[in-house]
């Protein structure tokens, strides 16, 4: 079964600096994996992604990366801000399964004014 | 506007009264999904349509049904809620092409459904 784990479940950090999310996933035949962000009340939003034969890719002050070989990926956010608190999610797609997406239980990040 | 668009997004309702959550996507994709949010578990897959009239289980399929007549419209059927149904439900969407896809989905805003 894959799972996808994403560490630490909540961060906060003070409004500027940068900061990194992980996520790790068990089975490396990923067909792509997504970044999202989640709101209180509201839908996910599509922040990066990075297709398996991609090693980063970039948007803005975020900076997502993705190895593979060992089943891991990070979200870079560069000069944090207030209005970058919010839930954010990392999904994989596998390749035995049409778009389908499995999801880690989220990192919620609180940056303080 | 590019948007999924799910209906009711609040419904509080009792034990064994049959519920139909609608969900409508107006950028002509073939992918549509259901999934589910649990506190501790994260989104689970329900059910997925890569097209009109072709749909498969996900994840956690037991206790809904969906369809797919037109490309647009994936609605979610729970037949006889309980109270193990009570959660934060989402529906996707995405341009789908061969065994996989390269394009990120669509979510709509979630459905809060408590089953009493």
């Amino acid at each position: 079964k894959q799972e996808v784990t994403q560490i630490p479940a909540a961060l906060s950090v003070p409004e500027g600096e940068n900061l990194v999310l992980n996520c790790s996933f068990t089975d490396s035949a990923i067909y792509n994996l997504q970044w999202f962000r989640q709101d209180p009340g509201k839908g996910l939003t599509s922040l990066l992604l990075i297709q398996s034969s991609q090693r980063e890719q970039t948007s803005g002050r975020l900076n997502a990366s993705l190895d593979k070989s060992s089943g891991r990926s990070t979200l870079y956010i560069a000069a944090s801000q207030p209005g970058d608190s919010a839930t954010y999610l990392c999904a994989v797609s596998y390749q035995t399964g049409a778009n389908n997406l499995f999801f880690g239980t989220g990192t919620r990040l609180t940056v303080i004014p | 506007e590019a948007q999924v668009t799910q209906n009711p997004r609040y419904l509080i309702t009792v034990t064994g009264k049959k519920l139909t959550v609608t969900c409508s996507q107006n950028m002509n994709h073939e992918y549509m999904s259901w999934y589910r949010q649990d506190p501790g578990l994260g989104l689970r897959q329900i059910y997925y349509s890569m097209n009109v009239e072709v749909t498969d289980k996900g994840d956690v399929p037991e206790g809904y049904k969906v369809s797919r007549k037109e490309k647009r419209n994936f609605p979610l059927i729970l037949e006889s809620p309980s109270p193990n149904q009570t959660s934060l439900y989402f529906c996707a969407s995405s341009s789908f092409v061969g065994q996989g896809s390269n394009q990120p989905q669509h979510f709509g805003d979630g459905t809060r459904l408590s089953i009493l």
